[in-house]
């Protein structure tokens, strides 16, 4: 069964610094993984995806990279603002032969940039 | 507006009653799930169809029903509600299994179990 884990579950920075959020997973067979921004009382953006055969992704001042073999997964965000205060998630999804080839999802990292 | 829409955003509910939650997408996408948002738990699925007419259990199916008559609606039903059953309900959608597809999510719907 596959599991996803985000440490730390809290993460508190001052504005202008790198954010790097963390995530793992123990089964490396994985379809792509997906980043997440969730704000408080609402539903979940869509940050970036990253598929199997990919490295990494960019988006602005996003970039996640991908490690299958090592089970990781690491999302950087550039010169934190305060508007980047919110809680981060990372889903994997398992190959088609898998239930819906559904999402697993992280407990999440929730940041807080300080001005 | 195009996206997925779900109604109602707030619903409060007394033990026994049934409840249906309902999702829309204008996307025409293949896939809908519907997830639940717990504290310690995370998000978890309740139920995820492939295409009209064809519905599957997730990880947490106890006490839900759903379906799936046009592509565009996901309609869930707690047919008897439980206190347990206070969550966070979010739709999602995504237009095939493709590797390159995305999941998107809608706003959500807060329901509270008396």
């Amino acid at each position: 069964k596959q599991e996803v884990t985000q440490i730390p579950a809290a993460l508190s920075v001052p504005e202008g610094e790198n954010l790097v959020l963390n995530c793992s997973f123990t089964d490396s067979a994985i379809y792509n993984l997906q980043w997440f921004r969730q704000d408080p009382g609402k539903g979940l953006t869509s940050l970036l995806l990253i598929q199997s055969s990919q490295r990494e992704q960019t988006s602005g001042r996003l970039n996640a990279s991908l490690d299958k073999s090592s089970g990781r997964s690491t999302l950087y965000i550039a010169a934190s603002q305060p508007g980047d205060s919110a809680t981060y998630l990372c889903a994997v999804r398992q190959g088609l032969r898998a239930a819906g080839n559904k999402l697993t999802f992280g407990g999440g990292t929730r940041v807080l940039v300080k001005p | 507006d195009a996206g997925i829409t779900q109604s109602p955003r707030y619903k409060i509910t007394e033990t026994g009653r049934q409840v249906t939650l309902m999702c829309h997408q204008t996307w025409s996408h293949s896939y809908m799930f519907w997830y639940r948002q717990d504290l310690g738990h995370g998000l978890r699925l309740i139920y995820y169809s492939a295409a009209a007419d064809i519905t599957d259990k997730g990880e947490v199916p106890d006490g839900y029903v759903v379906s799936r008559s046009k592509t565009e609606n996901f309609p869930l039903t707690l047919e008897s509600a439980t206190r347990s059953q206070t969550s966070v309900y979010f739709c999602a959608s995504r237009t095939t299994g493709g590797e390159k597809n995305e999941q998107f999510f809608g706003p959500g719907t807060r329901l509270t179990v008396l």
